[in-house]
């Protein structure tokens, strides 16, 4: 199956810094990725639609300037934390489109970030 | 209401049990059903898809669309320990490309 990978794993900052998250479509090619975000115990929420070649789009109530979202090739989209704070401590996951008969989405293992 | 409920549980169940997980949703343009595995701190893992209403079986798993409900059901037959995870139902209106909406997940545990 198709496989996302997603870079780091793990990241722990202090308040005020900026983390970026990579993710990558290793064996298909992606236009449109998505990210999410997981608190412990609740649903993943869609954060934005990242978009090969334009801008994200971003749910209601997600800040673009403080989620920026680059989609800079058709494997790679990066999600930068700016400025981050505990509150943004989170599960962070992307996924991608597949292609062929199940037409679904695959998920990246995901980061877990920790604002100290 | 949300767009997805699903009881969090968490369920337990002992070995060899079989399991049902559910969800109800309450748009009527959804058409892409979805049940994902997660593991703790690890990605959704796709188990099973169906398009529109009805059954389809894979295994030890059966998933179940009830459209005219607005219901959707994960049964796992011959439940083992391995199957310990965080089920998410998640379901989407349009075609590939557009965005999942999940329910909260059911935390399973299987004792041996």
């Amino acid at each position: 199956g198709a496989v996302v990978s997603q870079h780091p794993s793990r990241v722990i900052c202090k308040s005020g810094t900026s983390v970026k998250i990579e993710c990558r479509s290793l064996d298909f090619q992606a236009t449109t990725m998505f990210w999410y975000r997981q608190f412990p115990k609740q649903s993943l929420m869609l954060m934005a639609t990242s978009n090969e070649g334009s801008k994200a789009t971003y749910e209601q109530g997600v800040e673009k300037d403080k989620f920026l979202i680059n989609h800079a090739s058709l494997t790679l989209s990066t999600l930068t934390v700016t400025s981050a704070h505990p509150e943004d401590s989170s599960f962070y996951i992307c996924s991608a489109p597949g292609t062929g008969s199940t037409d679904t989405q695959y998920f990246g293992p995901g980061t877990r970030l920790t604002v100290l | 209401q949300k767009e997805v409920e699903q009881d969090p549980g968490p369920l337990s169940v002992p070995e060899g049990a079989i399991v049902s997980l559910n969800c109800t949703y309450s748009n009527s343009a959804f058409q892409y059903f979805m049940w994902y595995r997660q593991y703790s701190r690890k990605g959704p893992e796709l188990l099973m898809y169906t398009y529109s209403s009805g059954n389809k079986e894979d295994g030890r798993f059966t998933a179940q669309v009830d459209k005219s409900s607005k219901y959707i059901s994960l049964f796992i037959r011959d439940s083992q320990p391995s199957d310990s995870a965080t089920y998410l139902c998640a379901m989407r209106a349009g075609q590939a490309g557009t965005a999942l909406i999940f329910g909260k997940g059911t935390t399973l545990s299987v004792s041996s």
